[in-house]
């Protein structure tokens, strides 16, 4: 079975400052990994995704992420928050499984408040 | 590529009613997903269409939900007798298969009030 775990369910940070945002997952199979955005009553927006290329992939908005098989994480990062980083912040776990491929197993998702 | 849309974006019924929601996948996308999402947790999976054919369900999804995507292109979500429960956003994907490796395209959501 597939799940994801996102500690902390609410991060801020000051405008400027680091953005980290974590996520483990277990899945025993290889995952497809991906973070989406959801601004205030809106969709879910795709920031990155991990499927089985670079352990370190680039995002929209200057966020990455780092696929660690050994601590199964892939926590998302972020060098300077910007105010318009406000939102709520889903990992979610995908993996191959012939027909059934691509159903999203999603975290509980974190808030992200920035102060000026 | 407009972008998966979804009609109503609200719905406010009362307990018992029927609703159904819309969804319109970007086109050429093979593969429609519905998700249901109560507040302050993340997106569940509800079913899933690869073109016409249903081919996943979720113990969610109650006898009282129908899907459907009569020509591979929209889908519809039905909920008959609806219960305060049901309330939520509900949130339709779509992916296009390409080595099993597609990225699902989420729709704005359809937020449902019962009252």
């Amino acid at each position: 079975a597939q799940s994801v775990t996102q500690l902390g369910s609410h991060v801020s940070v000051s405008e400027g400052a680091l953005v980290l945002l974590r996520c483990n997952y277990s899945s025993s199979v290889p995952p497809y990994l991906f973070w989406y955005v959801q601004y205030p009553n809106q969709g879910l927006q795709l920031l990155l995704k991990y499927t089985s290329a670079a352990t370190l992939v680039k995002g929209i908005n200057g966020f990455e992420a780092e696929f660690k098989k050994s601590e199964t994480s892939f926590h998302l990062t972020k060098p300077s928050a910007h105010m318009s980083d406000a939102a709520e912040y889903f990992c979610a776990v995908s993996v191959n499984r012939g027909s059934t491929l691509g159903r999203l197993y999603f975290g509980r998702g974190t808030q992200l408040t920035v102060w000026p | 590529d407009t972008g998966v849309s979804q009609n109503p974006r609200h719905k406010i019924t009362k307990r018992g009613q029927n609703v159904t929601f819309r969804c319109d996948p970007i086109s050429e996308h093979n593969r429609l997903y519905w998700y249901r999402q109560t507040l302050g947790q993340g997106p569940e999976f509800l079913t899933y269409f690869q073109n016409e054919a249903q081919l996943e369900k979720s113990r969610l999804l109650s006898d009282r939900f129908s899907a459907e995507r009569p020509k591979g292109s929209f889908s519809t979500l039905e909920i008959q007798r609806t219960e305060q429960g049901d309330s939520a956003m509900y949130l339709c994907a779509s992916s296009f298969d390409q080595r099993q490796r597609d990225t699902q395209y989420f729709g704005p959501g359809t937020r449902l009030t019962v009252l």
